[in-house]
Formats: structure tokens, C-alpha cells, sequence
């Protein structure tokens, strides 16, 4: 049982290059999740999934897109980097049922330059 | 959800108890309490949520006042492997965890 799983841990990019991030998660999750943190500062949500076919913003989306086209993975793309978007970045997972946990991937720490 | 207060920083000596509080002056009568931690820079990890009783884990042990508008999280002797960011968040029983608003959290160092 993996859990979450980020790919690439590291990645450096040039200014306007794209790529994508991956997340899987082998727990039958609903529920999945992209954040991105920022030296000193708290998790920021990306966007979110709360099934399979089901996305939506949150509250630092601009210059990413998602897709979920199956439940256990959520990937995020970078469709155009900007040194802005030098950060590190959490995939997270959980069930639809109230009061349970969210699992978190160990991160993928970016850099564009 | 409702905002969340903590101290910026805290230091505990090992084997004491350390005791992080969090301020949720705003929260109803339907949002849990969550602590998650954050070791040296890894993903978040999940410690206990509450909503209204006392609750305790093989990890740590939250304790929610009685009016709700404040909680303490309690490791009860802590170690070195402590030592990370702890953030406490309020998400209300109707929603899921699939948008988690994390503040900055108390910086908790453990101190030899």
C-alpha cells in the first residue's frame, strides 16, 4: 500500500516551458487535491477533485489545469512556467465521508528559472 | 470554515508535554477541529480531529473548551521527532477534506 505518490521529488524548469505533475493514490480515494507552499507560508489550494470527471478551482489556480479521468489519479499541469511558480508542491487524497484524514504525497519541489 | 489563530513558534523540552493552542473564536456548532503536522518540509500528516468532546490517540490528545472557541493539542512527551509545524484547521462535518485551508501554524522545536 504506496498511499500517495508524487512524481518527479525535483524538477527545474525554464520560464514558459510546460510539464506535468503526477499524483496516484492507491486507496480508492474520492476525494484528491493540489496544494502548493511557498517559503514560510501555509499550504495553498491549487485546485481539487471530488470524484472521477469532477474538477474545481481553489484559491491559487491560475497557470494550472487538472483533469481526473480515473479515481486514483489526478496529475497537474504547468502549461506555461513562470519563476512565480517556483514551489513546492503537495497532492493529497481522502474519502468523501466526513471526519476522516487527508493523506499527503511527500512533494515535488520546483524551480523555473 | 472558520480562521484559526496560533502562536507563531514554541519550544518544549523532550520528555515534557508539550500543549499547542489554537484560537477558533468564529467556529459553529457543525466544523471539526483538525491538527495536522509538517516535519521538516515533507507532506502534512494527520494527528486527531475533534467536534466537541476530548478526544485521544496513540499520538497525541486534543482537548476542546467548552464553548468550542479554543483548543489545545497535547503531545504528551515529546520527542525530538516532534519538532515540525503544526496547523489547526476547521472544516465544517458536512464537508470532506478536500479543501483544507492551512494557515502558518506554530513552529513547535523540541529541545534536548
Amino acid at each position: 500500500n504506496a498511499g500517495v505518490t508524487q512524481t518527479p521529488k525535483f524538477q527545474v524548469l525554464k520560464t514558459g516551458q510546460s510539464m506535468t505533475l503526477q499524483c496516484a493514490q492507491d486507496m480508492n480515494h474520492e476525494y484528491m487535491s493540489w496544494y502548493r507552499q511557498d517559503p514560510g507560508m501555509g499550504l495553498r489550494l491549487i485546485h481539487y477533485s471530488v470524484g472521477a470527471g469532477i474538477t474545481d478551482q481553489g484559491e491559487v489556480p491560475n497557470g494550472y489545469n487538472v483533469s481526473r479521468s480515473t479515481t486514483e489519479d489526478f496529475p497537474l499541469r504547468l502549461l506555461s512556467a513562470a519563476p512565480s511558480q517556483t514551489s513546492v508542491y503537495f497532492c493529497a487524497s481522502s474519502y468523501s465521508r466526513v471526519g476522516t484524514e487527508a493523506f499527503f504525497g511527500q512533494g515535488t519541489r520546483l524551480t523555473v528559472v | 470554515d472558520a480562521k484559526t489563530t496560533q502562536p507563531t513558534s514554541m519550544d518544549c523540552a523532550e520528555g515534557r508535554a508539550a500543549n499547542l493552542p489554537c484560537n477558533h473564536s468564529t467556529i459553529s456548532g457543525n466544523e471539526y477541529v483538525y491538527w495536522y503536522r509538517q516535519i521538516h518540509s515533507q507532506g502534512p500528516q494527520y494527528i486527531i480531529h475533534g467536534l466537541k468532546n476530548n478526544e485521544t490517540n496513540e499520538m497525541a490528545s486534543l482537548i476542546i473548551t467548552e464553548d468550542r472557541k479554543s483548543s489545545t493539542l497535547i503531545l504528551p512527551h515529546a520527542t525530538l521527532r516532534d519538532t515540525a509545524v503544526y496547523y489547526c484547521i476547521v472544516r465544517a462535518t458536512n464537508f470532506g477534506n478536500e479543501k483544507l485551508t492551512f494557515g502558518t501554524g506554530t513552529r513547535l522545536t523540541i529541545i534536548p
